[in-house]
């Protein structure tokens, strides 16, 4: 079965802190992966893609997300997170089919303690 | 940035009341989708269309409708609205071997 696990439903980090957020995912396929951000109110932003090649992606807002197929995650990082990083965040998967559809996760609040 | 637009960004509306949520994209894409969303709680996927004519339902069920006349629009429709359809609804869209890019989204309040 498709699916995506983020693990983490809230994490509360530091200003200036380095962050991680989990993401799994079981997919049949080549996978397409995807981290989306959405802030209150707002619809989702791609922060960043993995389609093939180069297994570490940059995003943008200095995020990046490493591909590891072995471990079936795509794990999104970024060195320093600011407060306007506060958001949810949304892994999802998806493969290159017009029958595929994207499959995302259940979300991972994130909150920066000043 | 991608161009898909929603309308209204706000309803708030009374139970019995026929709406209909709007949705475009100017990029040419031929899968859109619609998506409902509980406040800080996961996607789920009501409603997709392949392309002009074609229309599925998604994983979650649904009392709404959608059309898909034009590559461009894709609306979505609730008959009678209901408190139990208070929620936010988005809508994307894709190319095939892309990404979906999504509306900033519907919040919608019926009482």
């Amino acid at each position: 079965a498709q699916s995506v696990t983020q693990p983490d439903i809230h994490i509360t980090v530091s200003e200036g802190a380095s962050l991680e957020l989990r993401c799994n995912y079981s997919y049949g396929a080549t996978p397409y992966l995807f981290w989306y951000v959405q802030s209150p109110g707002q619809g989702l932003q791609l922060l960043l893609k993995y389609f093939s090649g180069d297994t570490l992606v940059q995003g943008i807002k200095g995020f990046e997300a490493e591909f590891k197929r072995s471990q079936s995650s795509f794990n999104l990082r970024k060195p320093s997170v600011h407060w306007s990083d506060a958001a949810e965040y949304f892994c999802a998967v998806g493969g290159y089919s017009s029958a595929s559809k994207i499959i995302f996760g259940s979300g991972t609040r994130l909150s920066i303690r000043p | 940035e991608a161009d898909i637009y929603q309308t209204p960004r706000y309803l708030v509306i009374g139970t019995g009341k026929k709406i209909t949520l709007e949705c475009s994209q100017t990029m040419g894409h031929d899968k859109m989708y619609w998506y409902q969303q509980d406040p800080g709680m996961e996607l789920h996927l009501i409603h997709y269309s392949y392309g002009v004519n074609s229309t599925e339902k998604g994983d979650l069920s649904s009392e709404s409708t959608v059309s898909r006349i034009r590559t461009e629009h894709f609306p979505l429709t609730l008959e009678s609205a209901r408190p139990s359809h208070t929620s936010q609804y988005l809508c994307a869209s894709m190319r095939l071997g892309d990404t979906q890019y999504f509306g900033p989204g519907t919040r919608l309040t019926v009482l």
